[in-house]
């Protein structure tokens, strides 16, 4: 199993720019999530999905837009581009509720900067 | 919504001794506490977790207890070992979208 898988490793945009961060997990999991970690920082929640179809949003929402229409992809899109956007950017999944015995399993996180 | 404040948020010690990382939240709701483990450049990953109905929960070199009533939780690392260099998060949740995390410790260990 790949486990979480992200593209792109890294990524440059201009503002105003728009672009896509891709997830996908092989483990069959319900959960899926998206954080971004600011520099120093720990990690914030963006968008969360229970299942396909489902999507629904995290601490930080704003600026993002998120689908879940299979199990395995939970791609987050970024519409007009802006600095506050340059972060590190994880997916992460859980077969259950994220909890004792369900372990959030990150990918290897897409680098992102806004100039 | 939970708000969780870590300390210290760098911590140096020599190889062998022991590190403990504090870290307390706000939300009396809070039920699940997951340690992550961070090491440059990787993902995180979980460590250690411990759930409200358990005071203390050890893995070999590494526990993790709780004070329900002061609200608090820390991370107890013994032995430390060159490889245990990282930065740790804390992080408290009573539900999916309510996971707060810290905002990390970096620990150094020095041989």
């Amino acid at each position: 199993n790949a486990g979480v898988t992200q593209t792109p490793k890294f990524r440059i945009l201009k503002i105003g720019q728009s672009m896509t961060l891709q997830c996908t997990q092989d483990m069959n999991h319900n959960y899926m999530y998206w954080y971004r970690q600011d520099p120093g920082m720990g990690l914030k929640l963006i968008y969360y999905s229970v299942g396909a179809g489902i999507t629904d949003k995290g601490e930080v929402p704003n600026g993002y837009n998120v689908s879940r229409s299979t199990t395995e992809d939970f791609p987050l899109r970024l519409e007009l581009a802006a600095p506050s956007q340059t972060s590190v950017y994880f997916c992460a999944s859980s077969f259950g509720l994220a909890g004792p015995g369900d372990e959030q399993f990150f990918g290897p996180g897409t680098r992102l900067t806004v100039l | 919504g939970e708000n969780v404040e870590q300390h210290p948020s760098t911590l140096s010690v020599q190889e062998g001794d022991s590190a403990v990382i504090k870290c307390t939240y706000s939300d009396s709701a809070s039920n699940y506490f997951p340690w992550y483990k961070q090491e440059l450049g990787k993902r995180p990953q979980l460590i250690i977790d411990i759930r409200s109905n358990v005071g203390e929960k050890k893995d070999q070199r590494i526990a993790v207890t709780l004070n329900k009533t002061a609200k608090h939780f820390s991370l107890h690392i013994t032995e430390t070992q060159p490889e245990d260099s990282a930065v740790y998060f804390c992080a408290a949740t009573s539900g999916i979208n309510d996971m707060r995390f810290g905002a990390g410790t970096r620990l150094t260990v020095k041989p």
